[in-house]
């Protein structure tokens, strides 16, 4: 699986917008992005993935560049307790085994 | 629809006595996948199975870790005669049966907090 990149904090206020960056330039064609984020103490809870096209749902939006070296993942209105461990994963089929590989991740803190 | 269960949510195991782990996956889900934590670390992986079979496990210990999914109840993680360093969170996942592409999700339950004395 491809090696990720994420700063390791962020802050962000209240109701704005949390746009956490992330780097995969050695992605491959066929791994897909997922995020996953964990909430302090708790099982990690998946967010969001996508292959190259944005994607949407209700909890947030992933834009992943036209060259899929990059993408960022879009909390549009934080709220307190989306304040938790962010981490960014690439994977791919491997043929018999399906683990997700956690890398450190981007500690976001909402502040009121 | 039940998510992931865990149980017990915390154990506590004196040093050489075996801990027993338990995860019943989400229904219709027939992949389960075993996560441990240690404390202020990240989540590695440790195994994968499915009924009656286990697809990798290339991240357990070579001693003294066995899992297992029979055909019917849960998953068991086995820890014999644990150690300090045992002390960890363990997380379950489960994931509903793959199709070709890696396009679907795991879902974690709560994680057994061990803690070893």
């Amino acid at each position: 699986d491809a090696k990720t990149t994420q700063p390791t904090s962020m802050d962000c206020a209240e109701g704005r917008a949390a746009n956490l960056p992330c780097n995969h330039s050695t992605i491959s064609g066929n791994e897909y992005v997922y995020w996953y984020r964990q909430i302090h103490s708790q099982g990690p809870q998946y967010i969001i993935h996508g292959l190259k096209n944005n994607e949407t749902n209700e909890m947030a939006s992933l834009i992943i560049t036209e060259d899929r070296k990059s993408s960022t993942l879009i909390l549009p209105h934080a709220t307190l307790r989306d304040t938790a461990v962010y981490y960014c994963i690439v994977r791919a089929y491997q043929g018999g085994s399906e683990k997700l590989v956690f890398g450190k991740g981007t500690k976001l803190t909402v502040n009121p | 629809n039940a998510g992931v269960m865990q149980n017990p949510r915390h154990l506590v195991r004196r040093r050489g006595q075996e801990a027993r782990l338990r995860c019943s996956p989400m229904k219709g889900h027939s992949h389960v996948y075993w996560y441990r934590q240690l404390p202020e670390e990240g989540l590695k992986f440790m195994v994968y199975l499915q009924k009656e079979n286990i697809i990798d496990e290339s991240g357990m210990p070579k001693e003294r870790f066995s899992a297992e999914f029979p055909k019917e109840g849960p998953s068991i993680l086995r820890i014999q005669q644990v150690v300090r360093g045992d002390s960890a969170a363990y997380f379950c996942a489960s994931s509903p049966l793959r199709s070709r592409l890696p396009s679907y999700e795991q879902y974690f339950g709560p994680g057994t907090r061990l803690t070893v004395t």
